[in-house]
């Protein structure tokens, strides 16, 4: 069946460096990709949606320098975080919606020092 | 504006016993689907269950049956025969299929802890 695998699953990384996540769909074509953030014990926020061959779509809020989003292929997805901070500390999660379903990666648990 | 409601922040239910976690929604879009996902402390969603707004019978998988009530824009989750390995995070969650991004709106979420 369709899969999305994100990588990395867990990272830590140090203040002012940039970490990047990939999504990649799995026996299908993805050619929009959610990114999603969850803090602790909290619902998932939209950050951005990632169009094949365009650019990306920000939620109110959410700096784009900050958060690069990547869609450069139909079945890969990457998000950037750049010059993290502590504050981006959070758990990363890609959706790839496919007819009525909406298919998800692992998440990536970003721990910044 | 769609919202997604979400008011029971914890439950609790013991083993084999069923449980209805809560859901409501507010839209004016007449096309649109309603989801369950399931969270364990791992992290990744669980796709549970799915209701199309234009389905006439309420869906089942399972053990899980969503109580579709469309008039009073509801769309409770009922687990049947709860089991140990049900605690994890329940996420209620509307897709919209109006124009180009039919994206997913989450609500809060109902932490369920199955007891023995």
């Amino acid at each position: 069946g369709a899969v999305v695998s994100q990588h990395p699953s867990r990272v830590i990384c140090k203040s002012g460096t940039s970490v990047k996540i990939e999504c990649r769909s799995l026996d299908f074509q993805a050619t929009t990709m959610f990114w999603y953030r969850q803090f602790p014990k909290k619902s998932l926020m939209l950050m951005a949606t990632s169009n094949e061959g365009s650019k990306a779509t920000y939620e109110q809020g959410v700096e784009k320098d900050k958060f690069l989003i990547n869609h450069a292929s139909l079945t890969l997805s990457t998000l950037t975080v750049t010059s993290a901070h502590p504050e981006d500390s959070s758990f990363y999660i890609c959706s790839a919606p496919m007819d009525r379903e909406a298919f998800f990666g692992q998440g990536t648990r970003l721990t910044v020092v | 504006a769609q919202k997604i409601t979400q008011t029971q922040p914890g439950m609790f239910v013991q083993e084999k016993e069923a449980v209805t976690l809560d859901c409501t929604y507010d839209t004016s879009d007449p096309s649109y689907g309603l989801f369950w996902y399931k969270q364990p402390s791992s992290g990744e969603m669980i796709f549970l269950i799915y209701q199309g707004s234009y389905d006439q019978q309420n869906a089942t998988e399972g053990r899980y049956s969503l109580n579709f009530q469309k008039a009073r824009k509801s769309a409770n989750l009922v687990i049947s025969a709860s089991q140990l390995g049900d605690s994890a995070m329940y996420f209620c969650a509307m897709r919209f299929y109006t124009g180009t991004a039919s994206k997913l709106t989450f609500g809060t979420g109902t932490r369920l802890q199955v007891t023995l």
